[in-house]
């Protein structure tokens, strides 16, 4: 069976620092990932999602950048975190051709 | 662009039967979801819907969509203190997926 999995779980970081969160898919090959940020108590908002290695697209302007090195990896990045980075940070895939959205469990990023 | 709107809260007591509702905007909708997120986790798919079909139920999830009036919504039996997170309703054109706010689903013993 598929696996999504997110690390850390929980992160607090300084303003201007850099940010790097992973997430890994087992089980599945040639996925499409997918890079949600959810505000507290609000929505979710799509700011990147990669149909394979090394193909990105972006969704809002930010100062986060996402990279596929490998199939069934995806990684959210930052030069220079902002106060407004905070929020709760969910990966997700889907099968090629699927209709499902899998999530992993999510990343806490506070920005102090 | 295109929307989906959700009622934020809505409370019910252990037991009763809970309604949670959705429209979206966007006439090319091919799926549409019900997502359920417990405190400090991520989304759990609960079920989904093809937009060529009106009715779909699972155990005790009924879902129910009007494709004229572009509402969904999600009917959940006999609630339960478990039940209580935040539903997500989602829909995709088959490219993009976009999501509501959710409904805090709060169940009162």
């Amino acid at each position: 069976s598929q696996t999504i999995h997110q690390w850390p779980a929980t992160l607090v970081q300084p303003v201007g620092s850099p940010l790097s969160l992973e997430c890994t898919v087992e089980g599945t090959s040639n996925p499409n990932l997918y890079w949600y940020r959810q505000a507290a108590g609000r929505g979710l908002q799509l700011l990147f999602y990669s149909v394979g290695i090394g193909q990105i697209s972006s969704e809002v302007p930010q100062n986060l950048s996402a990279s596929r090195p490998q199939d069934r990896q995806f990684i959210l990045s930052s030069k220079k975190l902002l106060l407004s980075d905070s929020g709760f940070y969910l990966c997700a895939w889907k099968a090629g051709g699927g209709y499902e959205q899998y999530f992993g469990p999510g990343t806490r990023l506070t920005v102090t | 662009g295109e929307d989906v709107e959700q009622s934020l809260f809505l409370s019910v007591r252990e037991g009763d039967s809970s309604v949670i509702n959705c429209t979206y905007t966007d006439s090319s909708s091919t799926y549409l979801y019900w997502y359920k997120q417990e405190p400090g986790a991520g989304l759990q798919l609960l079920t989904y819907i093809f937009s060529n079909m009106d009715m779909k139920q699972d155990q005790r999830l009924t879902v129910l969509l009007n494709k004229k009036d572009k509402h969904l919504s999600l009917r959940i039996a006999d609630t339960q203190t478990g039940d209580s997170a935040i539903y997500f309703c989602a829909e995709t054109d088959n490219n993009d997926m976009r999501f509501g706010a959710g409904t805090r689903l709060t169940v009162k013993p």
